[in-house]
Formats: C-alpha cells, structure tokens, sequence
C-alpha cells in the first residue's frame, strides 16, 4: 500500500506558468518534506514541514512555495517556473526530527518538465 | 566543498560480485549516516542507517563508518542483478532536522 504518495507523477508547464505539485502520506507522519532532484545529482532539500511549523532552506529560491493545509497534505507551487526548474521532485515524511535516526520515506516523485 | 561527496561512478559488477560504495563528508559534527537505494523513477528508500562509528550488518549488506576519516561505506555480497539502483549515501541529524545527500553512484550488477 502506497504511503507516500504524490500526483501527478509526470509534469509538463510552460515557462512561467504557475504549478503545484501534490503529496499526501496515509503514516500520520509530523514531518513533511519537499526535495528536487536533477539528473545524476545528489536531493536537494527544498524546505519542510515539523506539524505546521515551516523551514525554508536558506538557497531556496523565492518562486518556490509550500502549503500544508492540514497533517497528511503537503503542496509544492512553482509560481514561475524557469527552464531550470525541470527537475525530479520528491516528497518525503518522517515521524519526527532526523537526528533522532528515524525512517525517511520517500513518495516516487514527480517529474517536472518545462516548455 | 560538498558536504558529502560520493563517487560517481557508473560502476558496473558481474553477478556475485562484492560491490564497495564509498563517500567522504566534510562536517564531523553529525552522527547519523544512512544509504538509499533508488531505482530508476522511484523515490531512495531507506537501506541502513548507522550512528557514530563502527559496522552495521544486514543480510548481504554492511555499512560502516570511519569517523577519523570522514569515510562511510557500504558493501554489498554476492551481489545481484535486482540490486542494480543508485545507491545515495546521506548524513543527518543536528537540531535543524537536515540531511544531506551525496550525488549517487549508479550501480548496474550483470547476470
């Protein structure tokens, strides 16, 4: 049974053209994560969610946002989308805080391609 | 500098093979080391995780970490064809609840 689960799997926008990209985890996790991945590069942590408190990363850019409108939804928007922006992007939960060496899971991604 | 840097291979074993995934990291004050498995248009899944120093075996699978040199490993035995997937090496913890990962050695085991 699929626990993370994002949609839609494959992307397509227009340069510029505002998107969202959709996670929902059925874990009752309280920690919800956005990555991007390029190809052949390491994830890069975007941002996350500790219940409703939000971490930005320092490097994320300004056209990246999130929504986590209540514990098993979290949305990624991309209010303008550069050609840069194609990318892998996976979600990922954790019970609580990764020091504590707890299971990240990883939904399977949605991969965002630009026009 | 990357935080963790892993080797980029691709590296490609006969079936049976012993396989040695490495990747060093720069920041000696985080404690947990993790290794994913991602196979190709999946998202990585967790494979083992090790805190501190020392090894951690799990079937054919062993980790290890060598905290003097910043090294983290990962072995696989009698390696498999299924076990063809990029291996993500990855650290964690401290109090802002980050990880970084290292950029993945794509792994291709031949029958």
């Amino acid at each position: 049974d699929a626990m993370v689960i994002q949609n839609p799997r494959y992307q397509v926008t227009q340069f510029g053209k505002p998107v969202t990209l959709s996670c929902s985890q059925t874990l009752n996790h309280n920690v919800m994560y956005w990555y991007q991945q390029k190809s052949s590069q390491a994830p890069k942590l975007l941002f996350h969610y500790y219940d409703k408190d939000f971490n930005n990363e320092a490097d994320t850019p300004d056209n990246f946002q999130s929504r986590r409108p209540n514990t098993s939804f979290c949305f990624l928007d991309i209010r303008s989308p550069g050609l840069g922006d194609a990318a892998m992007y996976l979600c990922a939960t954790s019970r609580g805080r990764l020091s504590l060496a707890d299971t990240q899971y990883f939904g399977p991604g949605t991969r965002l391609t630009v026009l | 500098q990357k935080e963790v840097e892993q080797d980029p291979g691709p590296l490609s074993v006969p079936e049976g093979a012993i396989v040695s995934l490495n990747c060093t990291y720069s920041n000696s004050a985080f404690q947990y080391f993790m290794w994913y498995r991602q196979y190709s248009r999946k998202g990585p899944e967790l494979l083992m995780y090790t805190y501190s120093s020392g090894n951690k075996e799990d079937g054919r699978f062993t980790a290890q970490v060598d905290k003097s040199s910043k090294y983290i490993s990962l072995f696989i035995r009698d390696s498999q064809p299924s076990d063809s997937a990029t291996y993500l090496c990855a650290r964690g913890g401290g109090n802002n609840n980050d990880m970084r990962f290292g950029a993945g050695t794509r792994l291709t085991v031949k029958p």
